[in-house]
């Protein structure tokens, strides 16, 4: 699976969009960008995957490059509640087999009032 | 559906004790995954099931974990003897034959003294 490198932390502001960045340069034609959170104390959530095209759904959206080498997370309209460590993991399509998440550090996000 | 339960959710014991913690994978899931956490290890995968066998152990850490799944609705990790570096979150997640998401549960704090 390609090495991904995300910020230790971010701050964002209730209401502001939170925008979390994703460099993945070494990503292969075949590998997707998936993104999780985990909230304190809870297990991780998955959010959006995405090939090449942007994604949305109800939870965010995910902009991916043209060269697919970086990626960013949106959370439109941040909330306490998205308070979280955020994972960026690339990897092969979950159902093409051998089928396992590696979890890096990921980014801590704080949604302050 | 009640998503992944794990139990007990939060376990003390004394190092050389035996201890099993216990998953129940969501209906109709075929994969599923033990996960463990700490601070200093962050998100390590422990064992991956398919089906109900085993697929990839090379995350337990020594001969000391055990893992089984007798069937599809039913998953235990037991460490024998722990230790007091075995203290750590473990997570069970399960996953759709065709599905791209993991679905974790709620975790089991085990604190080995």
């Amino acid at each position: 699976d390609a090495k991904t490198t995300q910020p230790t932390s971010m701050d964002c502001a209730e209401g502001r969009a939170a925008n979390l960045p994703c460099n993945h340069s070494t990503i292969s034609g075949n590998e997707y960008v998936y993104w999780y959170r985990q909230i304190h104390s809870q297990g991780p959530q998955y959010i959006i995957h995405g090939l090449k095209n942007n994604e949305t759904n109800e939870m965010a959206s995910l902009i991916i490059t043209e060269d697919r080498k970086s990626s960013t997370l949106i959370l439109p309209h941040a909330t306490l509640r998205d308070t979280a460590v955020y994972y960026c993991i690339v990897r092969v399509a979950m159902n093409s087999g051998y089928s396992t998440l590696t979890f890096g550090k990921g980014t801590m996000l704080l949604v302050s009032p | 559906d009640a998503g992944v339960i794990q139990s007990p959710r939060h376990e003390v014991t004394e190092m050389g004790q035996e201890v099993t913690l216990r998953c129940k994978p969501i209906s109709g899931h075929n994969s599923l995954f033990w996960y463990r956490q700490t601070m200093m290890r962050g998100l390590e995968l422990l064992i991956y099931f398919n089906n109900n066998v085993p697929i990839d152990d090379s995350g337990m850490p020594e001969d000391r974990f055990s893992a089984k799944m007798p069937n599809a609705s039913f998953s235990t990790l037991k460490i024998q003897p722990s230790e007091p570096r075995d203290s750590a979150v473990y997570f069970c997640a399960s996953r759709p034959t065709l599905g791209e998401k993991l679905f974790f549960g709620s975790g089991t704090q085990l604190s080995v003294l």
